[in-house]
């Protein structure tokens, strides 16, 4: 069974402050993704990664970063937690050369106050 | 700017009705379509996808009908039961470098009553 892990449930933290997310998948899978999820507005595709220190923008980068240092652990920073981040976020990964399923985790609420 | 269009937003259906949610997109890059559900403190899971060179695919309750020449899809949930109730998302799916990104639409809250 795939597992793809996300290191909070629940976080809340002030405006200004650098926050970090975590994503850890145990199925060595190649592609991670990062998404933030609105009402109303679906999935959105914020950075993904094929590959150990690759790293590609999706469709709303902007305030965000990511860094992928081994190949099971995708990590989203905030550089600077602003409201309009607070959202809930999920974590994704997929293998390459496999089919384009994507498996997620849980998803981390983050509040931004 | 949506590429994957997904209606309706709330959908209430009685227990053993048919629920039915379309999605409509404009890329023809995308070629695998998928669907997936999410109950509320989960994250999304596949339920069922289709490819574009064919019409329709069923598994189980669950059927995706495919209109390449209308660039639509739509979910059909027969006999829905009350454990059906979640948030259904289409997605599109395409090549991009060396990865597949998916592209999802706007999602459905359904409620199936009892």
């Amino acid at each position: 069974d795939v597992k793809v892990t996300q290191s909070s449930r629940y976080l809340v933290k002030r405006t200004g402050e650098k926050v970090f997310l975590e994503c850890v998948q145990d199925m060595d899978h190649e592609n991670m993704f990062w998404y933030r999820q609105d009402p109303g507005l679906g999935l959105r595709l914020i950075y993904f990664s094929y590959d150990v220190k690759m790293k590609e923008k999706g469709d709303i980068p902007e305030g965000y970063s990511v860094s992928r240092e081994k190949k099971e652990r995708f990590s989203l920073i905030l550089e600077s937690a602003s409201t309009n981040q607070t959202s809930m976020y999920l974590c994704a990964s997929s293998l390459r050369a496999g089919g384009p399923e994507a498996f997620f985790g849980q998803g981390t609420r983050l509040t931004v106050v | 700017q949506q590429q994957v269009k997904q209606s309706p937003q709330s959908l209430i259906v009685q227990k053993g009705g048919i629920s039915i949610i379309n999605c409509a997109y404009e890329n023809t890059a995308f070629d695998y379509f998928p669907w997936y559900q999410q109950f509320p403190g989960k994250g999304p899971a596949l339920l069922i996808a289709i490819r574009p060179d064919v019409s329709e695919k069923k598994e189980g309750r669950f059927t995706i009908s495919f209109n390449k020449s209308a660039k639509q899809f739509s979910l059909h949930i027969m006999d829905s039961q009350p454990g059906d109730s979640a948030t259904y998302f289409c997605a599109a799916s395409k090549r991009t470098g060396s990865a597949r990104q998916l592209t999802f639409g706007s999602g459905t809250q359904l409620t199936v009553l009892p």
